[in-house]
């Protein structure tokens, strides 16, 4: 059975960095064509895409969000995590793990303010 | 670009079915999609993925009033017997080299 849970803060302070761990079951990162991603939703927003990192270790990012995001696996664990710097209030949103080049499987999300 | 277009919204009546519509960009015409459902202040659940051809394979538990098609660069999603609990915003999403991307999300609402 797939699961997905993302952990960290819910409360960060304008400037501070981000760190967000995805931890997850029931599959290896290692298999040959998986992949997992970040996404993000702001309050009554859409879904935003940020980072990607597959199986051979390989990292994408958003474009307009790259300069800020890092993305790693600790495989030992079955982690995966996001780092974001310099967070802002209009960073403050839902944020989800998924499963695969479909996100068929998510995580029910972590909701991160941005706030002095 | 790779670009992903939703109507913002659509309403239909219960027991009625619906077509929700996600069109490419311009050079991206054979790109398979994905289509997500989010009830309010739930997470995504992932419905099929949709490929050009109109061929589709549904999530775990999607029941068989979802389906999907696919027209040139439009990839549809019909969602027939309208139930309250199909109340939801319908997110597509497709993914190229080293990217992502969702559509603006359609709010479907059931009268």
């Amino acid at each position: 059975q797939v699961t997905l849970r993302e952990s960290g803060p819910a409360l960060v302070k304008p400037t501070q960095t981000l760190a967000l761990t995805c931890t997850f079951s029931g599959f290896s990162l290692r298999t040959s064509g998986m992949c997992m991603s970040w996404v993000r939703q702001p309050p009554g927003k859409a879904l935003e895409w940020l980072a990607l990192i597959d199986w051979e270790d390989d990292k994408y990012y958003s474009t307009s969000l790259k300069t800020r995001l890092t993305i790693s696996q600790d495989t030992s664990k079955n982690q995966v995590v996001l780092t974001m710097t310099n967070m802002d209030p209009v960073d403050t949103a839902t944020y989800y793990c998924s499963l695969g080049y479909n996100n068929d499987r998510w995580g029910q999300g972590t909701l991160v303010t941005v706030s002095s | 670009q790779l670009v992903l277009t939703q109507s913002p919204s659509a309403s239909a009546s219960l027991g009625a079915s619906v077509k929700l519509t996600c069109t490419l960009s311009s050079g991206h015409r054979s790109y398979t999609i994905s289509w997500h459902q989010q009830h309010p202040e739930k997470g995504p659940r992932y419905l099929m993925r949709l490929h050009s051809d109109g061929r589709h394979s549904k999530g775990d538990g999607i029941p068989d009033r979802f389906s999907g098609s696919s027209s040139g660069a439009e990839r549809y999603l019909t969602i027939s017997s309208l139930q309250s609990e199909d109340e939801a915003d319908y997110y597509c999403q497709t993914w190229g080299t080293g990217i992502q991307v969702f559509g603006g999300g359609t709010k479907l609402t059931v009268l």
